[in-house]
């Protein structure tokens, strides 16, 4: 079975500072990964995705995870947060074949201080 | 490409009465997924249809819940004999057809039982 864990339900950085948001993931075959931001009242939107091809990822909004499989990692990072930032941040991961249906970690909110 | 909608936006019901939600996916997808979002939590997932064929249903939909997607386009949820631990966001997302497409989320329907 597939699991997500985050690391961290709260993390705070200040303005201009690097952001690094954890995601660790079981799988007993490579999956593809995925990291979703939730502003409130809205849904989820794509940040980025890992479908096994380069290990870095380069998302919106100046994101990006690297895919580490020794690790099981794909940690989030963005090297100068923005108030706009602040949000709920979800990983994600699904398997390769069949539903596709995604497996989420339980979040981590991110505040910017100012 | 007007997006995933869903309606209603907000729902607030009395215990044991039926609700029903409706999803409208992006017009070209044939993956339709509902999910569910507590307080805290990441959405869990519910059930799958391709085109109108539910192919996968969580062991967290009990007999009370039941989903259609009637000719392969909008999709209902259906909750009956709603209870207090049915409170929560219900969201459905679409996807084409291919392997490493990311879900495209709706706004969900906030559900409150009381």
């Amino acid at each position: 079975a597939q699991s997500v864990t985050q690391l961290g339900s709260h993390v705070s950085v200040s303005e201009g500072a690097l952001v690094l948001l954890r995601c660790n993931y079981s799988s007993s075959v490579p999956p593809y990964l995925f990291w979703y931001v939730q502003y409130p009242n809205q849904g989820l939107q794509l940040l980025l995705k890992y479908t096994s091809a380069a290990t870095l990822v380069k998302g919106i909004n100046g994101f990006e995870a690297e895919f580490k499989k020794s690790e099981t990692s794909f940690h989030l990072t963005k090297p100068s947060a923005h108030m706009s930032d602040a949000a709920e941040y979800f990983c994600a991961v699904s398997s390769t074949s069949g539903t596709y249906k995604y497996i989420f970690g339980t979040g981590t909110r991110l505040k910017v201080l100012a | 490409d007007t997006g995933v909608s869903q309606d209603p936006r907000h729902k607030i019901t009395k215990r044991g009465q039926n609700v029903t939600f409706r999803c409208d996916p992006i017009s070209e997808h044939n993956r339709l997924y509902w999910y569910r979002q507590t307080l805290g939590q990441g959405p869990e997932f519910l059930t799958y249809f391709q085109n109108e064929a539910q192919l996968e249903k969580s062991r967290l939909l009990s007999d009370r819940f039941s989903a259609e997607r009637p000719k392969g386009s909008f999709s209902t949820l259906e909750i009956q004999r709603t209870e207090q631990g049915d409170s929560a966001m219900y969201l459905c997302a679409s996807s084409p057809s291919g392997s490493g497409n990311e879900q495209f989320f709706g706004p969900g329907t906030r559900l409150t039982v009381l």
